[in-house]
């Protein structure tokens, strides 16, 4: 079993739009960070959360850390074809080592202009 | 760019054989992670280094094995490699501990004939 699930698995939206994915866990982690992931690239870190109902934003994309720090969502706003990526959340379980980051499969975004 | 260095790009290699894969570090990290990437896997965490020492292990097979030298650069070496050993190696470095955030080099993709 994944200990971090993301949904949907794909999401192929047109320009403009928004979109919202999800990171979903029944663990409660000290920490989460969001990755995007280009084909053929490593993984870029865009942002971490740390405290439970944290919201940040970068531009149009808006990160939010559940009350309870069990899930993280992201959400982004008239979306462009430059967000096509991979979006990966990853987190440090609470409790656990602090080396270790957790990955979710990721969510494939499919912007089309 | 991530200033987290990898080479080679790309590797070519038949089943059987031995491969290493190297990363530089970006400057004042002291941690070296490495990741395994496939298709129906995702993100694997393979094992990880600080400062010389391996601080945490993840599902790493006991054909691969690592290390990081004094200068922090690390080696992940792949034996008896098996078509299944196909994919995408990420390096990563980061500050251990606290939010645990990594930077990803531009992988080595392996390709096993």
């Amino acid at each position: 079993t994944q200990l971090l699930e993301q949904s949907p698995q794909f999401l192929s939206i047109q320009e403009g739009e928004n979109l919202t994915v999800y990171c979903n866990s029944s663990s409660v982690f000290s920490s989460l960070q969001w990755y995007r992931q280009e084909p053929g690239e490593g993984p870029v870190l865009l942002v971490t959360v740390v405290t439970g109902g944290e919201v940040k934003k970068l531009k149009r994309l808006t990160f939010q850390f559940g009350d309870a720090r069990k899930d993280s969502s992201l959400h982004i706003t008239a979306a462009q074809p430059g967000d096509t990526g991979l979006y990966l959340c990853a987190g440090v379980l609470s409790g656990g080592s602090n080396y270790k980051l957790t990955f979710g499969k990721g969510t494939l975004l499919t912007v089309n202009p | 760019d991530s200033g987290v260095t990898q080479t080679p790009k790309h590797l070519i290699t038949a089943t059987g054989q031995r491969v290493t894969l190297r990363c530089s570090p970006r400057s004042g990290d002291l941690s070296v992670y490495w990741y395994q990437q496939s298709l129906d896997q995702g993100l694997q965490f393979l094992i990880q280094y600080y400062n010389g020492e391996e601080r945490a292990k993840g599902n790493i097979l006991e054909r691969f094995s690592a290390q990081q030298f004094p200068d922090l650069h690390s080696e992940l070496n792949l034996s008896s490699l098996e078509l299944g050993d196909s994919a995408l190696y990420f390096c990563a470095s980061g500050e251990a501990g606290g939010r645990a955030e990594q930077f990803f080099g531009p992988g080595t993709r392996l390709t096993v004939l």
